[in-house]
């Protein structure tokens, strides 16, 4: 069965410091990975995904399938990045996904 | 309203209650979703459906029952649910592809909090 881990619940740093959030994921296949981001009083939204190597907002994610790992960097944090970051994984055919739990991500002035 | 709409905001139901959360979505999508997020756990999938058909029930209790009457409205109908139940019930669509996979997003409404008493 596939499984996401986020090792973080919180995350805190100033702005201008780089960040790294952490994602791990367990599946047996060829995965697609995704980061989405919930803002205060926003909805859950798309934040990036592997296949697309894109850079949103200044944030970048590289798949590594050697250490199974996804984080999410950013290489100096603005205030407006504090959000909740969710990791996710589609596992083969279908568009079903599975989360991790979350990391909250504070930007301190 | 565009996008994905829940309703209602907040609900709060007793144990003998019989309520149903409504999902309504404006993006011309054809896949639907019921996602749970508890406080204390990772956003669960409960129910997937692909063209009005449900192809995912991610092994939750019958006390959930979902309706999808069309493409564009899914309904979360609930009854005897039990306090474990409380946590927020989040709906999403996207626009499904056929065959393998691909790489649809998921639009996301804002998210029923369920309490029940």
């Amino acid at each position: 069965a596939q499984r996401v881990t986020q090792p973080e619940k919180l995350l805190s740093v100033f702005k201008g410091a780089p960040v790294e959030l952490k994602c791990n994921y367990s599946y047996s296949g060829s995965p697609e990975l995704f980061w989405y981001v919930q803002y205060s009083r926003q909805r859950l939204q798309l934040l990036l995904r592997h296949i697309s190597r894109e850079s949103i907002k200044g944030f970048t994610a590289d798949l590594n399938k050697g250490e199974t790992s996804f984080h999410l960097k950013k290489p100096f944090a603005q205030e407006e990045d504090s959000a909740m970051y969710y990791c996710a994984l589609r596992s083969g055919a279908g568009n079903m996904l599975t989360f991790g739990g979350g990391t909250r991500l504070m930007v301190k002035p | 309203e565009t996008g994905v709409t829940q309703t209602p905001r907040h609900l709060v139901m007793g144990m003998t209650n019989k309520k149903s959360l409504k999902c309504e979505q404006h993006l011309g999508h054809n896949a639907m979703y019921w996602y749970k997020q508890s406080a204390k756990k990772p956003l669960e999938l409960m129910f997937v459906y692909n063209f009005k058909e449900q192809t995912e029930n991610n092994s939750v209790p019958s006390r959930f029952s979902p309706e999808c009457p069309n493409s564009s409205h899914l309904f979360l109908h609930l009854h005897t649910l039990q306090p474990e139940d409380s946590a927020l019930y989040l709906c999403a669509s996207s626009q499904a592809g056929t065959g393998s996979a691909t790489n649809e997003k998921l639009f996301f409404g804002s998210g029923t909090q369920l309490s029940v008493l």
